[in-house]
């Protein structure tokens, strides 16, 4: 079972750059979430969807964007990276707003 | 605004012993409260959660107390073994919004 799939695992880009980080999940589950997690602090929710076409912000959510057109994948954008932005990004996604189930991990870095 | 927190970055016990890690929150609004084991370079994974209508819940060697009066979280783990050295965090979901809010998380170092 796949589970939730995170691309990539690793990353690394300058200042200003754009990227978008994956997330796909086979479970068929409405709600989907973005984490991030930094050294010597918990995950902080970035942004989150309860289903297909619908998203919201959760606690840390300048400069990111999301979309949620399918309710199998939920992708993470960065339009312009900065420094701020490195850290190690999680995908969750939950069949209601419960235990979640998270991916492996995205490691972004941020020149 | 709402926070969850842990008491102690990290706990040190011996093989064998009894584990408590202890988690506050801030928030009266949360009616959910679920704990996470995050094992080195993986994601968090679900270990057991509680309802605010409950003040305990068994699982498998775990057990989660609430005490909504001081707003209070605790998990125990029995006869810890080494293969629970990882970092625990507690999470709470607020009602009616969609998001589940993580605490800080306390690392469990296990001594053989």
């Amino acid at each position: 079972n796949a589970g939730v799939t995170q691309t990539p695992k690793f990353q690394v880009l300058k200042t200003g750059q754009s990227m978008t980080l994956q997330c796909a999940q086979d479970m068929n589950h409405e709600y989907m979430s973005w984490y991030r997690q930094d050294p010597g602090m918990g995950l902080r929710l970035i942004h989150y969807s309860v289903g297909a076409g619908i998203t919201d912000q959760g606690e840390v959510p300048n400069g990111y964007n999301v979309s949620r057109s399918t309710t199998e994948d939920f992708p993470l954008r960065l339009l312009s990276a900065a420094p701020s932005q490195t850290s190690v990004y999680f995908c969750a996604s939950s069949p209601n707003t419960g235990e979640l189930f998270f991916g492996e991990g995205s490691r972004l870095t941020v020149l | 605004g709402e926070s969850v927190g842990l008491h102690l970055p990290t706990l040190s016990v011996q093989e064998g012993d009894n584990s408590i890690i202890n988690c506050a929150y801030s928030n009266s609004a949360s009616d959910y409260f679920i704990w996470y084991k995050q094992e080195s370079g993986k994601g968090p994974q679900f270990i057991i959660d509680i309802r605010s209508n409950m003040d305990k819940r068994q699982g498998q060697r775990v057990t989660v107390l609430l005490n909504k009066t001081v707003k209070h979280l605790s998990l125990q783990i029995a006869a810890t073994q080494p293969g629970d050295s990882a970092v625990y965090f507690c999470a709470e979901n607020v009602s009616n919004t969609g998001k589940l809010i993580f605490g800080q998380g306390t690392t469990l170092q296990v001594k053989p």
